[in-house]
């Protein structure tokens, strides 16, 4: 199957900071979502993007999925406590299609 | 909207039972689920697919015939490990997607199966 590389694979960071990540792969996407995973939970859905250069937003969130259709980054800005978790990036190649998840980047925030 | 149960949340059995999972979804029809395990520090990987009437497709490496599944309805798909082993041990999450015509899935909050 796809293979998606996922960076970084963690990141510790001050709140209030910016946080940026990103996904690529070597082969052409028609949608990237984006999952976050808090320990011992299910992932909850994000932001599904599905057209190249689409620049979506939810909240603090904003998410893009690349022209080149092999990439899309993740930004989360003013961090806050509840941000800490694990972020995935996920491809499905339809809706009957089972997700493809990157690996993960752990955020974690320092006091 | 969209949401997902999971039953139990938790379980813990001996090596050689069997131990089913439910997987409902609460607030919309799933014309199809899915099943991921997750391992400690690792992604979730797709083990099987399961449309409501039909059989599951399982992905390469998932024994069908370890890892039963059951999607009696448009709400309801059940995961059942038979013969449990240590190395069965994992966290079981499933998802749901709607068929409303895009690619986003509603996960449940997951099931940590501990075989002893």
């Amino acid at each position: 199957g796809q293979q998606l590389n996922q960076s970084p694979q963690s990141m510790f960071i001050q709140e209030g900071e910016d946080v940026s990540m990103n996904c690529t792969s070597s082969s052409i996407f028609n949608t990237w979502l984006w999952y976050k995973q808090d320990p011992g939970e299910g992932p909850v859905l994000l932001i599904a993007l599905y057209k190249a250069g689409e620049l979506t937003s939810n909240g603090r969130l904003t998410a893009q999925f690349g022209i080149t259709r092999k990439d899309s980054f993740l930004n989360i800005s003013a961090s806050i406590p509840s941000d800490v978790g694990i972020y995935f990036c996920g491809y499905s190649g339809g809706g009957a299609d089972g997700l493809t998840f990157g690996k993960g980047t752990h955020l974690i925030i320092q006091p | 909207g969209a949401v997902v149960s999971q039953h139990p949340s938790r379980v813990i059995c001996k090596s050689g039972t069997s131990v089913k999972i439910e997987c409902r979804s609460l607030d919309f029809q799933a014309t199809t689920m899915f099943w991921y395990r997750q391992f400690p520090k690792q992604s979730l990987m797709l083990m099987a697919t399961s449309n409501e009437g039909s059989k599951a497709t399982y992905e390469q490496g998932v024994e069908k015939d370890k890892f039963l599944i059951n999607h009696a309805s448009l709400t309801l798909s059940t995961l059942t490990v038979t013969s449990a082993h240590p190395e069965d041990s994992s966290f079981y999450i499933c998802s749901a997607h709607a068929g409303t015509g895009g690619y986003e899935q509603y996960f449940g909050p997951g099931t940590r199966l501990t075989v002893t």
